[in-house]
């Protein structure tokens, strides 16, 4: 157990409709990052928070929004649904700041949509 | 931005046989270097970090190598066995404010038995 919690581990749901996905992460890490991993393809970035902050995004679509909450805990939105949105999410976290430290990855929410 | 380059792809080798992963990263100021091995539907975990200031570090049958200079690194897989068949992804780190985390495009090990 990586200690970051993802729930739900699995969500079906129909195009157009809107998902939230949550994070736990790790006690103790402040960064929190999201990544897209489609059927057989590499860990696609779409965003990076540090301590409530947003710090990086990469590939997200304007659909997809996410925050960090004073808690820490993370949440990841995505609206306006289409098939090609069928993929695995996961969270990672890390101690961040200006230390490096490993980043630990949640198991993931396989979203289907349909 | 940091990029970073993973080859190959895909790499097949018999049982027993070593395996041999390389990444080459762009930005010189990246100075944390972790592993990662992910079993299919399952998460990447992380297996084996090298930090800037060591050249190798290894872990039983698992090695890293890292060229500071040609900004590159290595994963080395020794005596491979089935269980070692997984994705394989690498990524650069640089701190400095907030950590700044670059992944690569994966390498797929297959080990036939």
């Amino acid at each position: 157990d990586s200690g970051v919690t993802q729930t739900p581990k699995h969500l079906i749901t129909a195009t157009g409709q809107r998902v939230t996905l949550r994070c736990s992460p790790r006690s103790g890490d402040l960064s929190v990052y999201w990544y897209q991993q489609s059927l057989d393809q590499g860990l696609q970035f779409l965003i990076q928070y540090y301590n409530g902050e947003e710090r990086a995004k990469g590939n997200i679509l304007e659909r997809f929004s996410a925050q960090q909450f004073p808690d820490l805990h993370s949440e990841l939105n995505l609206s306006s649904l289409e098939l090609g949105d069928s993929a695995l999410y996961f969270c990672a976290s890390s101690v961040g700041g200006s230390y490096n430290s490993p980043i630990h990855f949640g198991n993931g929410t396989r979203l289907t949509v349909t | 931005g940091e990029n970073v380059e993973q080859h190959p792809s895909t790499l097949s080798v018999q049982e027993g046989d070593s395996a041999v992963i390389k990444c080459t990263y762009s930005d010189s100021a990246s100075n944390y270097f972790p592993w990662y091995k992910q079993e299919l539907g399952k998460r990447p975990q992380l297996i084996i970090d090298i930090r800037s200031n060591v050249g190798e570090k290894k872990d039983q049958r698992i090695a890293v190598t890292l060229n500071k200079t040609a900004k590159h690194f290595s994963l080395h897989i020794t005596e491979t066995q089935p269980e070692d068949s997984a994705v394989y992804f690498c990524a650069a780190s640089k701190s400095g404010g907030y950590q700044k985390v670059t992944f690569g495009t994966g390498t797929k090990l297959q080990v036939i038995p």
